[in-house]
């Protein structure tokens, strides 16, 4: 059964960083593009970043472009974000995502991101 | 990039109701699309991805159609556990884009 648990999340003021993990279960995570998707609360969904499954290509919404980093350690299962200057507006759910065929199969369970002084 | 502008953003029905959700994209995008399932609390939930393929455990009466710029999200008969909010995304682009969400509720 595929896995993602995803941790992290945390209060942090304006202006402060953030580091979100994501282990990674139930499949061959070094042959899957991944991807992370954020919502904020009462809000819709927005994709924030991509990385294919070697760690060759990343991509970011422009929203978080220049603050935002995603990264993965395969030998581990895990895939990161390091998140910097963070904004009110980054306040969200957090979700870590499979790919799948342009699609998002598996989804974790969340980790909850909040800016506020 | 690209714009995913979903119709309606809300609906009422009845169980037994056939339901039709739109979704047009702002420039073509083939047939990468998806739809998704969200309940309150919960992640998403893909229901249907390449336009039309019904991801696996998906029941049924889920079925989605259209490619370029014109998609539709059908539920043949709402059942009771279908009243949720529903999402296209595409991923013809980075970035990758969703639609602002249907609500199916219960009339």
């Amino acid at each position: 059964e595929v896995q993602l648990v995803e941790s992290g999340g945390a209060l942090v003021q304006p202006g402060g960083s953030l580091r979100l993990s994501c282990a990674a279960s139930g499949f061959t995570f070094s042959d899957y593009n991944m991807h992370w998707v954020r919502q904020a609360p009462g809000k819709g969904l927005e994709w924030v970043s991509y990385i294919d499954s070697r760690s060759r290509s990343t991509n970011y919404a422009d929203s978080v472009k220049g603050r935002f980093t995603i990264s993965r350690d395969n030998a581990k299962s895990s895939l990161y974000l390091q998140m910097n200057s963070l904004r009110v507006e980054d306040t969200a759910i957090y979700y870590c995502v499979k790919d799948f065929n342009w699609s998002l199969d598996h989804w974790g369970q969340g980790t909850l991101g909040t800016v506020s002084s | 990039d690209i714009q995913m502008t979903q119709s309606p953003s809300s609906v009422s029905a009845s169980v037994g109701d056939r339901v039709t959700i739109t979704c047009r994209a702002s420039q073509g995008i083939s047939s990468r699309l998806a739809w998704y399932q969200q309940k309150p609390g919960k992640a998403p939930k893909l229901l249907i991805y390449a336009a039309s393929s019904l991801q696996s455990g998906v029941p049924s009466r889920f079925s989605g159609s259209g490619s370029g710029t014109d998609f539709t999200l059908t539920i043949s008969s709402l059942q009771p556990e279908d009243f949720a909010s529903y999402f296209c995304q595409q991923a013809n682009n980075f970035p990758w884009t969703f639609g602002q969400g249907t609500k199916v509720e219960i009339k």
